[in-house]
């Protein structure tokens, strides 16, 4: 039974750049979110999706950034026009039940974005 | 007011020391917790859930507290292993505290 799986787990980037971040969940998880860390900071919320909804996405950033969970395939986190600051781990994780009474949620190995 | 908050850190006790890290949380509507650990800013890891009752699992103690909106991990006789950040988080849309980081020294 794999894990969360993400990739790529590292990717560079150029200024200006689109970044693609796939996470494909836990088997039998449709619950996914998205989290951001940058250097020497905690984990930021950015997005919370079930399958082909968007559930809560108040920690995205308002432009250059989106995020999809399609009924088939991974959930994608799409940076556009990247800039120096969007370097940092994004991780992904899921969960088999969402909500106040969510289940426990278990991460990928996150994928490092370096923009150069 | 965050969502969920914690002790700030950093920990710094000797190996066999008991620590205790505590967590606020301001969605009262929330029904499940956990605590993670995070190593080297690696991936978390789901170290415990806790429960209304209360939760042990050999040297680490969980507790919830409604009245007060609070979640407490309690490490006993520490291990140079246990040096890890530790988060804590609620349900919901799964908001993490921003972590205290816990350092075991021989």
């Amino acid at each position: 039974n794999a894990g969360v799986m993400q990739n790529p787990r590292h990717l560079v980037r150029r200024r200006g750049q689109e970044a693609r971040l796939r996470c494909s969940p836990m088997k039998g998880h449709s619950h996914v979110y998205w989290y951001r860390q940058l250097p020497e900071e905690g984990l930021k919320f950015m997005v919370y999706l079930q399958k082909e909804n968007i559930i809560d996405e108040s920690g995205m950033p308002k432009e250059r950034f989106s995020a999809e969970f399609p009924k088939e395939g991974p959930s994608i986190l799409r940076i556009q026009q990247v800039v120096r600051g969007d370097s940092a781990a994004y991780f992904c994780a899921s969960s088999a039940t969402g909500g106040i009474d969510s289940t426990e949620a278990f991460f990928g190995q996150g994928t490092r974005l370096t923009v150069v | 007011r965050k969502e969920v908050e914690q002790d700030p850190g950093p920990f710094n006790v000797p190996e066999g020391a008991t620590v205790a890290f505590n967590c606020t949380y301001s969605n009262s509507a929330s029904q499940s917790f956990f605590w993670y650990r995070q190593d080297c800013r690696k991936e978390p890891k789901l170290l415990m859930s806790v429960y209304s009752s209360g939760n042990e699992d050999g040297r680490f103690t969980a507790q919830l507290n409604r009245a007060s909106q609070y979640i407490s991990l309690l490490i006993r006789d520490s291990k140079l292993s246990d040096s890890a950040t530790y988060l804590c988080v609620g349900g919901g849309k799964l908001i993490f505290g921003q972590g205290t980081e816990l350092s075991v020294k021989p």
